[in-house]
């Protein structure tokens, strides 16, 4: 199957600080990039879904100058949690897709600790 | 929207034993029922999936049935195995996959 890496697997950082995470599609151009948050024992939230070259669509109640969505490529989407606050901490997880009416897959999950 | 029920939200079953897992839907445009396993501390895995045009689709210990009159699909596994143990989502994406809901989970136990 197809395989989508997320980068870095674990991050602690200050708060008030930045934290970027990537997500590459490795063997296929993804159209579409999907990012979650999930919080323990919890389902998947969609945050935003960001197709390449145009601006992310943001769910309802997600603070889009908060988390920076970037999709410069076909193989990469980048999430930033700006002035990352201790209720940022989560499992961020991203999915993405070929095109359209086909199956997402999804990168391994970032584990963002904000201390 | 799209609203995707799961039930039950535990399960615990012996080795060997059989685990169904629920899920209802109430977008009627929905087309594509994917089934994805958690670990712990992993994103999902897709492990199975069926398409609307189908009523059940196996892979060795792993089904999924879908009624689309009921809006509801089920996964079914059977002779359990300790690495089944995870927690396990539906999705109903909507036509297009612009958007996915997914069930609240189930944790599945299988105990030894």
């Amino acid at each position: 199957g197809a395989v989508v890496s997320q980068h870095p697997s674990w991050v602690i950082c200050k708060s008030g600080t930045s934290v970027k995470i990537e997500c590459r599609s490795l063997d296929f151009q993804a159209t579409t990039m999907f990012w979650y948050r999930q919080f323990p024992k919890q389902s998947l939230m969609l945050m935003a879904t960001s197709n390449e070259g145009s601006k992310a669509t943001y769910e309802q109640g997600v603070e889009k100058d908060k988390f920076l969505i970037n999709h410069a490529s076909l193989t990469l989407s980048t999430l930033t949690v700006t002035s990352a606050h201790p209720e940022d901490s989560s499992f961020y997880i991203c999915s993405a897709r070929q095109g359209v009416n086909t199956e997402a897959f999804f990168g391994q999950g970032t584990r963002l600790t904000v201390v | 929207g799209e609203n995707v029920e799961q039930h039950p939200s535990t399960l615990s079953v012996q080795e060997g034993d059989s685990a169904v897992i629920k899920c209802t839907y109430s977008d009627s445009a929905s087309n594509y029922f994917p089934w994805y396993k958690q670990e712990l501390g992993k994103g999902p895995q897709l492990i199975i999936d069926i398409r609307s045009n189908v009523g059940e689709k196996k892979d060795q210990r792993i089904a999924v049935t879908l009624n689309k009159t009921a809006k509801h699909f089920s996964l079914h596994i059977t002779e359990t195995q300790p690495e089944d143990s995870a927690v396990y989502f539906c999705a109903a994406p909507r036509r297009g996959y612009q958007k996915v809901t997914f069930g609240i989970g189930t944790k599945l136990q299988v105990i030894p």
